[in-house]
């Protein structure tokens, strides 16, 4: 299975950008990268995803390496409201058609006022 | 704005007792899951759902059962409540086909004591 690699933790000033990265070396050809963030006593939320081009939405961006075995999902002005622990998740094939999203332990941010 | 709703934020049970945790959807999504959060364990998956009267095991369905009688209603069960299914459980939903977003709802604390 395609597995991510991030740091534990990170800390940040408010309103400056932040860069969370994602190491996965091991990616396949067809796996999508997707980034949930999970707010203190919430359930985890959809921020971004891609495949292989840089994304942008209102939430972050997602820059993806060329050769795809890493990414940064980048917040470009930090708010206290983005303190949470952000995943960064490959698609897992194992279920077959369930094609699952596996946690793991993700990077918790901190955000300094 | 889409929801997936869960039936208890808290719930205290004791050892033995048979418990139901019921999670609804609102999205007409095909696929829902079970999760249990732990510290240091992260989100693991316990069941999941891709129709109506299907179910498939994910990485740790010992101790537990599903019913999925209607699209929108997805049930976790646990038949004899024990210690150690003390945790943060998690439903959440998902779309059909790419990127496959998926919808948390806020999750049950359970406390079996």
């Amino acid at each position: 299975d395609a597995k991510t690699t991030q740091p534990n933790s990170m800390e940040s000033n408010e309103e400056e950008p932040v860069h969370l990265p994602c190491n996965h070396s091991t990616i396949s050809g067809t796996d999508y990268i997707h980034w949930y963030r999970q707010l203190p006593s919430q359930g985890p939320e959809y921020v971004i995803h891609g495949l292989t081009s840089n994304v942008n939405n209102r939430m972050a961006s997602l820059a993806i390496a060329e050769d795809r075995k890493s990414s940064t999902l980048i917040l470009h002005r930090a708010t206290l409201r983005d303190a949470a622990v952000y995943y960064c998740i490959l698609r897992d094939k194992r279920y077959g058609a369930g094609n699952m999203l596996t946690f793991g332990g993700g990077t918790r941010l901190m955000v300094k006022p | 704005d889409v929801k997936v709703t869960q039936s208890s934020r808290y719930l205290v049970k004791r050892t033995g007792e048979k418990v139901f945790l019921e999670c609804v959807q609102d999205m007409d999504h095909e696929n829902m899951f079970w999760y249990r959060q732990d510290p240091g364990l992260g989100l693991r998956l316990i069941y999941f759902s891709y129709d109506v009267k299907m179910k498939e095991k994910g990485d740790i369905p010992e101790g537990y059962s599903v019913s999925r009688e209607k699209k929108e209603r997805f049930s976790l069960i646990l038949e004899s409540a024990s210690t150690n299914q003390t945790s943060m459980y998690l439903c959440a939903s998902r779309t059909t086909g790419l990127p496959y977003e998926q919808y948390f709802g806020p999750g049950t604390r359970l406390t079996v004591t």
